[in-house]
């Protein structure tokens, strides 16, 4: 079975650019998970989505990040305007609902110049 | 505040040799799931091992084995017989039920190294 699909792998764009991360669940996964690691907070929860509804955004930064989940093959995190604080690793993790395991994609390492 | 500690910010470890990782929890919520990730120097998380609150024995996978001692709220991951492949940062993590069984709490990791 193919795992959590993230794009691109990298991204490197200027200050002010719109940037969209892309991530592909593995199916029949209900709950999924956008993640933002770098090194001085470590892994932080921006926000998650059940059976395509948009559950907990309270770790969205601000305004200029936004998550959809149009149906449950596929998901965004846009980040517009970009700002080189943004610069960090985004992970997607699925799984199922409940005291599961979840699953993470390989990630994007976004770099904002 | 729920929170998850990994007083061990690295360590060394000579190959075949166990190597036991330390986490603590924090949570008055009697419904949680522990679980460690492993993420190489090439960035990936991978799953590594689940443990129930309710779980009355100790999680077992392969290599893995977990310690989980409840009253002392700690659940620590042991790596028997370690490998060079071993060499990655390990993070344990928490989910709650009183989240909805939402968002995963990640400690700061340890990063371990596997000599030869």
């Amino acid at each position: 079975d193919a795992g959590v699909i993230q794009s691109p792998r990298h991204e490197v764009t200027e200050m002010g650019q719109e940037v969209t991360l892309r991530c592909k669940p593995i199916s029949g996964h209900n709950s999924l998970f956008w993640y933002r690691q770098t090194m001085m907070r470590g892994l932080e929860l921006l926000i998650y989505f059940n059976n395509n509804v948009p559950i907990d955004d309270s770790g969205m930064p601000e305004d200029r990040f936004s998550a959809k989940m149009p149906n449950a093959s596929f998901s965004t995190l846009k980040i517009q305007p970009s700002e080189p604080r943004d610069s960090a690793v985004y992970f997607c993790a699925t799984g199922l609902e409940g005291n599961q395991p979840q699953h993470f994609g390989d990630g994007t390492r976004l770099s904002i110049l | 505040a729920q929170k998850i500690t990994q007083t061990q910010p690295g360590m060394f470890v000579q190959e075949k040799e166990a190597v036991t990782l330390d986490c603590t929890y924090d949570t008055s919520d009697p419904s949680y799931g522990l679980f460690w990730y492993k993420q190489p120097s090439s960035g990936e998380m991978i799953f590594l091992i689940y443990q129930g609150s309710y779980d009355q024995q100790n999680a077992t996978e392969g290599r893995y084995s977990l310690n989980f001692q409840k009253a002392r709220k700690s659940a620590n991951l042991v790596i028997s017989a370690s490998q060079l492949g071993d060499s990655a940062m390990y993070f344990c993590a928490m989910r709650r039920a009183g989240d909805s069984w939402g968002k995963l709490q990640f400690g700061a990791g340890t990063q371990v190294v596997v000599t030869p």
